[in-house]
Formats: structure tokens, C-alpha cells, sequence
């Protein structure tokens, strides 16, 4: 089956450093994404992984371990305005060898001064 | 380029009655897919379409069902409304490849009364 786990909420200080943790289980892995979305917004793209490993993006860092089903986003000097949910998607390419996107239920970060 | 589109942005309509929601895509993106967003259940996949033809599915009934026209613009339409249908309906767009990020427009709300 498909199962994608977030925690669903967390709380961080303005300056400080969140880690949040994605794990999941799938029957096609072809990718895994991470995408910020604002209350009443659309999601907005943060990274992708695909192999093994850490991707950095500015204040934003995703890392992807395959073997273990693993994922985590990492955010640094957390700023106000990173108050959003963080949603992690798995591609599943199943059995028609195409991509859609599985989505966790998100983790709600809320941060304060 | 521009972003993707969606129209309308809100819709109000009664049980028993269908809706039309259309999605324009970034130019050049040959792919679009559809989510339907709800604070129970999370974002939630109904459909991709890629060059006028649906690509893959989710678990969603028959009342769901959508089309994609040579300009890559697409529609969604859900008949015989129910009160469980109210959501945010999103669509995303991309270059078509299983490994291309997907881009999400701002969402249609929707409210079934």
C-alpha cells in the first residue's frame, strides 16, 4: 500500500533551526517533494529528491534516505513568515508507469518570536 | 511565464447540482493533474491528463471526471454534488516527464450547501 507519515504539528523559535520528518512507504518511488503551503494558498515547491542524500536551498535542506523510507526538510534561522504547513509527496509511478504525486497530511509549523 | 490558472476561485452551489472547473497550465507544460484538498483527508489525488489523455487515476467516484483539450487547458467536472464534495480543488502542471515537479495554481474553493 501507499503511507506517507508527517508529524501534524510543530513549534519552533524565530532564529532557530526545525527538522521535519517524513516517512514512507510506497510500491514505485521515483522522487520525493517538498511543498510549503500558506493557509488559504496554493502549495508552492521546495525541493526534490530523488537519490540518496542532502539537497540544499538557501535556509532550505531536504535529505532522502531510499533504503530506509526516509525523509526530513531542514530549516534554518527560521523567519516569521515560515508559519506554513509543509506538505511531503511521493511519486508513485505504480502500475502505469506514471507519476502522481501521494501526498502526507502536513505538518502545520508555527513559529514564534 | 505565467503561473498556473484556475477558475473560478470560489463557487457556491446546492446538492444535486454539477460544477465545471478549469485549469490552464504554464505554458509549454503538457500535464495536468488534479487534487482535491480537505481538512480531513488532506491533498488528495483525482486525475492527470497528458495530451488529451487521462494518464492516471485515483480512488475517486464516477461523478468525478475530467477532460484535457489540445491547448493543454483542462477541466474538471463533479456531478450530482454532495455535501462532502466542498473542498479546494488544486491543479498542477508539468513538462509531462514521471520526473518533472509539478507547479500548483491557487486552488478552486469549493462549498456545497
Amino acid at each position: 500500500g501507499q503511507n506517507i507519515d508527517q508529524p501534524t504539528e510543530m513549534t519552533a523559535t524565530e532564529g532557530a533551526i526545525v527538522q521535519i520528518n517524513c516517512t514512507y512507504q510506497t510500491s514505485g518511488f521515483n522522487g520525493l517533494f517538498w511543498y510549503q503551503q500558506h493557509a488559504g494558498e496554493a502549495p508552492t515547491f521546495l525541493s526534490y529528491n530523488v537519490l540518496d542524500g542532502l539537497e540544499e536551498k538557501g535556509r532550505f535542506s531536504s535529505f532522502l534516505s531510499r533504503s530506509k523510507g526516509y525523509s526530513y526538510l531542514l530549516l534554518k534561522e527560521l523567519q516569521m513568515k515560515d508559519s506554513a504547513s509543509y506538505l511531503c509527496a511521493v511519486r508513485d509511478l505504480g502500475s502505469s508507469n506514471t507519476g502522481k504525486l501521494i501526498f502526507g497530511q502536513g505538518t502545520t509549523l508555527q513559529v514564534k518570536p | 511565464k505565467a503561473g498556473v490558472t484556475q477558475t473560478p476561485r470560489y463557487l457556491i452551489k446546492t446538492r444535486g447540482q454539477q460544477v465545471t472547473l478549469s485549469c490552464s497550465p504554464i505554458s509549454g507544460h503538457r500535464s495536468v493533474s488534479w487534487y482535491q484538498q480537505t481538512p480531513g483527508q488532506g491533498l488528495q489525488f483525482l486525475f492527470e491528463y497528458f495530451s488529451e489523455t487521462q494518464r492516471n487515476k485515483g480512488n475517486f467516484p464516477g461523478r468525478f471526471s475530467g477532460r484535457q483539450f489540445s491547448n493543454s487547458r483542462s477541466e474538471m467536472n463533479v456531478s450530482t454534488l454532495e455535501l462532502g464534495d466542498s473542498a479546494l480543488y488544486l491543479c498542477a502542471s508539468s513538462e509531462g516527464g514521471t520526473q518533472e515537479t509539478q507547479y500548483f495554481g491557487p486552488g478552486t474553493r469549493l462549498l456545497v450547501l
